[in-house]
């Protein structure tokens, strides 16, 4: 299975509510790292939270977490009908190498 | 910087014929990285390079795939023979130093239908 998986796998909000994903992952990380896809297009980073990072904000955006619980959270607040992408969590891997390992992704649709 | 570059951006071809993906990292990263997206399986590593070195191609399918980095400008991904399960939209990407110092940057992709 995937070092990181995103949850929920599909999420659906209104215009100007707050989206929440999880990612849970299984083996120590230097780093997590939060990626959206537009559709039909590459990923495009957004934020990146080191081991020793418990939270962090970027814009709109809040990413924490929690190593004892292997797990990360990504909060869109106010959300836009342009928002509307999938969100994947990234997970670099210590005992095999400096790759990142993506999570399914969680399908975001924000309604206008 | 025009980022990641690939092509062909879109590829249709018939089972048994070989397929070639190219890519052009943004100038000045050292590491790229090829994966494979699918519906079912979700985006998976192909193979990584640093310095223009293959460093882990443990995600590679089987022998029909191959991939090259001759230089730090181009890289390619070959496919020989192609199936329909290798239908897919292939990535690259790129990134300054060891992958899991920074973000990586994708290009556009290249959807890949065989028939």
């Amino acid at each position: 299975s995937q070092q990181g998986e995103e949850d929920p796998q599909a999420l659906s909000i209104q215009e100007g509510e707050n989206a929440t994903m999880n990612c849970s992952y299984k083996t120590s990380i230097n780093n997590l790292q939060w990626y959206r896809q537009n559709s039909g297009r590459g990923l495009v980073h957004l934020i990146l939270i080191r081991s020793n990072e418990r939270e962090k904000h970027s814009g709109r955006l809040r990413v924490t977490l929690d190593t004892s619980k292997k797990s990360s959270s990504l909060l869109i607040t106010a959300s836009r009908a342009a928002d509307t992408a999938s969100y994947f969590c990234a997970t670099d891997n210590n005992n095999a190498g400096n790759m990142l390992t993506f999570g399914g992704g969680t399908r975001l649709m924000v309604k206008p | 910087d025009a980022g990641v570059i690939q092509s062909p951006r879109h590829e249709v071809t018939e089972m048994g014929q070989e397929v070639t993906l190219r890519c052009k990292p943004i100038s000045g990263h050292n590491s790229l990285f090829w994966y494979r997206q699918t519906m079912m399986r979700g985006l998976e590593l192909l193979i990584y390079f640093n310095n223009n070195v293959p460093i882990d191609d443990s995600g590679m399918p089987e022998d029909r795939f191959s991939a090259k980095m001759p230089n730090a400008s181009f890289s390619t991904l070959k496919i020989q023979p192609s199936e329909p399960r290798d239908s897919a939209v292939y990535f690259c990407a790129s990134s300054f130093g060891a992958s899991s110092e920074g973000e990586q940057f994708f290009g556009p992709g290249t959807r890949l239908t065989v028939l």
